[in-house]
């Protein structure tokens, strides 16, 4: 079945700096979607991106899909405290289904 | 308004029970679903509902068994608990069609001892 890896599984940052978080899939996707959970929350979405080399950019936050629709990336730039939590990729392939990745947490140091 | 709510947000039983957690959205939304994630934060899909049928089941224990009574309610009954049932159960709902924005409820904390 379809299967969603992303890497790292841990980043630790200091504030300021820059980091980005990868998706990839065994299967071509026909979208994906980002997610952020707060420690002791829940996941809430971030964005969703459908087109082959599409890049959106939500302030700090810039998603990416790739080409070949099979991998996505996140990038933060200047992390602030307020980037704290855990963000999960989340594929599909022409159904309802939603695959998660396993999520990369992210801690920062002030 | 809580836009997707669940009830208990913590659960705690012993082995062998049998209980239950309720999930309401008011976002008018047709399709509902049942997450869990465990300890390592992993989040796998369960189960989900497009107006009240079961369109998603996912290799989950027969001891599972989700309920919709309407499109606005979906529940998750579990028989004889077992200590790997503890984790987070997170319900969640989207409009139908192909995958749209998923709106997450706060969670269950499921503790089985």
């Amino acid at each position: 079945g379809q299967q969603v890896m992303q890497i790292p599984q841990y980043q630790h940052v200091q504030e300021g700096e820059d980091f980005t978080t990868y998706c990839n899939s065994s299967t071509t996707l026909s979208n994906i979607q980002w997610y952020k959970q707060r420690p002791g929350g829940h996941p809430v979405f971030l964005i969703q991106l459908v087109k082959s080399g599409e890049v959106k950019k939500q302030k700090r936050l810039t998603f990416q899909f790739g080409e070949a629709k099979k991998n996505s990336s996140l990038h933060i730039t200047a992390t602030q405290t307020t980037d704290v939590g855990t963000y999960f990729c989340a594929g599909s392939s022409n159904d309802y289904k939603l695959s998660f990745g396993a999520g990369t947490t992210v801690t920062v140091r002030a | 308004d809580t836009a997707v709510s669940q009830t208990p947000k913590y659960l705690v039983t012993q082995m062998g029970n049998d209980k239950s957690i309720k999930c309401e959205q008011n976002l008018g939304h047709d399709t509902m679903y049942w997450y869990k994630q465990d300890s390592k934060k992993f989040l796998k899909i369960m189960f989900s509902y497009n107006n009240k049928e079961l369109i998603i089941n996912e290799t989950v224990p027969n001891r599972f068994s989700p309920k919709s009574p309407d499109k606005a309610h979906l529940n998750l009954h579990i028989n004889s608990l077992e200590l790997g049932d503890s984790a987070v159960y997170f319900c969640a709902s989207s409009q139908s069609g192909s995958p749209r924005e998923q709106f997450f409820g706060p969670g269950t904390r499921l503790t089985v001892l």
